[in-house]
């Protein structure tokens, strides 16, 4: 069965700090891979998602993430994070049958 | 273009009492999905729609849960009788794919459920 793993529940960094969360799935065969953003009192916004090609993708807000076979990851990164990304992150895998799977979540926290 | 639109928005109720949350997905998309996320959660499916055929609703409690897409278009999830277990928020998505073919989601803002 596939199953999502995001081990870290809250992150707090500093505005213009980098930024790493971290995604681990488990699914036998290549997956499909998302990072959802939600904001308080809202649904949740695509970021990214990776299908197949290029292992680095590049996503909206100036997220990138790399799908990572051999650890099955797929960490999202920011390179400077501004207050407004404080909110919270969901790593999520599909199969070929459009079922979901969603991690946990991990809260992010901007310091200024 | 209009995205995945749900109501109501908020409701309190109390418990043994019915509920029902409505929504429209986004025009074209055939695929829907009612999923329930608890508090410091993340989305956990309760049933998924093609067109007007659930085709996985293994994780709907059906003894008081029930939801309808007629005309495989709008769609409502019903609560009754509603337990406190059961405060949570209710997020509708869609997605432009189907079948064995996966696209991305939609969402909806949710429909934040309180059971007193």
């Amino acid at each position: 069965a596939q199953s999502v793993t995001q081990p870290d529940i809250h992150i707090t960094v500093s505005e213009g700090a980098s930024l790493e969360l971290r995604c681990n799935y488990s699914y036998g065969a290549t997956p499909y891979l998302f990072w959802y953003v939600q904001s308080p009192g809202q649904g949740l916004q695509l970021l990214l998602k990776y299908f197949s090609g290029d292992t680095l993708v590049q996503g909206i807000k100036g997220f990138e993430a790399e799908f990572k076979r051999s650890q099955s990851s797929f960490n999202l990164r920011k390179p400077s994070v501004h207050w407004s990304d404080a909110a919270e992150y969901f790593c999520a895998v599909a199969n070929t049958g459009n079922q979901f799977y969603f991690g946990t979540g991990t809260s992010l926290t901007v310091i200024p | 273009e209009a995205g995945v639109v749900q109501s109501p928005r908020y409701k309190i109720i109390e418990k043994k009492q019915p509920v029902a949350f409505w929504c429209n997905p986004i025009s074209g998309h055939n695929t829907l999905y009612w999923y329930r996320q608890n508090l410091g959660q993340g989305p956990e499916l309760l049933i998924r729609y093609e067109n007007e055929e659930a085709v996985d609703d293994s994780q709907l409690p059906k003894d008081r849960f029930s939801a309808e897409r007629l005309k495989g278009v709008d769609s409502t999830l019903k609560i009754q009788p509603a337990e406190l277990g059961d405060s949570a928020v209710y997020l509708c998505a869609s997605s432009p794919t189907g079948g064995r073919v996966t696209g991305e989601l939609f969402f909806g803002e949710g429909s934040r459920l309180t059971v007193l």
